[in-house]
């Protein structure tokens, strides 16, 4: 298994500023995800981060909006830059691991942003 | 690339059994993961099935054939806190990501 938290649980922003996430995991890990969710809307991956490369961006997210920073196998950082009342969501990070039950994902508590 | 779909709501009794399918397209994955998530809570992992066939895991099952593109989570002895959204996803075998459905929500009633 894999303990994963996130910082801040919550935040309330002003447009046009940036908020950095923070997420930790109890273990190593070769890659960490960055998923977005709406309340009520299924998760949507916006970035596979990998420890000594540059993150591998989905269509519709770019590293400008979205950089990550992957320092060491354990921690990894998503900034949201330059945010509008659209960035408003929830944020999560999590883990694959490969266990007796298959390929698990684990993820982190999230992160509520609101763009005012 | 990779779709897949659930039914938006599903309501049971007590008790009961619910079925929520997933049907996908996907030039390649993996296998087949199922995701609980309680509202304001993180997903937290259920199910996978890599091959065709069920997997059971206590009150939950889930089943998969990849000739038919479908698959399915099985409910049994419904609980109350078994009410929650519930999401398939796929690892894709080409670009290692994960996709996930749209989210069943299912209600159980007393």
């Amino acid at each position: 298994s894999a303990v994963i938290s996130q910082k801040p649980s919550r935040d309330i922003c002003q447009r046009g500023t940036s908020l950095t996430i923070q997420c930790q995991v109890d273990s190593q890990v070769t890659m960490m995800f960055w998923y977005r969710q709406q309340p009520g809307q299924s998760l949507t991956l916006i970035a596979t981060a990998n420890q000594g490369s540059e993150a591998t961006y989905e269509s519709g997210f770019v590293i400008d909006k979205f950089p990550i920073s992957r320092p060491n196998l354990t921690f990894s950082t998503l900034t949201v830059s330059n945010m509008s009342p659209e960035d408003s969501s929830i944020y999560l990070c999590s883990v694959e691991r490969m266990e007796v039950s298959g390929r698990e994902q684990y993820f982190g508590p999230g992160t509520r942003l609101t763009v005012t | 690339g990779q779709s897949l779909e659930q039914p938006s709501e599903v309501t049971a009794v007590e008790g009961a059994i619910v079925q929520i399918n997933c049907t996908y397209q996907t030039s390649g994955f993996y296998g087949l993961s199922w995701y609980q998530q309680h509202d304001g809570g993180a997903p937290t992992f259920l199910s996978y099935n890599a091959l065709d066939g069920l997997e059971e895991t206590g009150r939950f099952s889930s089943f998969l054939s990849r000739s038919d593109s479908y698959g399915y989570l099985l409910l049994q002895e419904l609980q109350m806190k078994d009410s929650a959204s519930y999401f398939c996803a796929v690892k894709a075998i080409y670009g290692q990501n994960f996709v996930f459905g749209p989210g069943t929500r299912l209600s159980v009633l007393p």
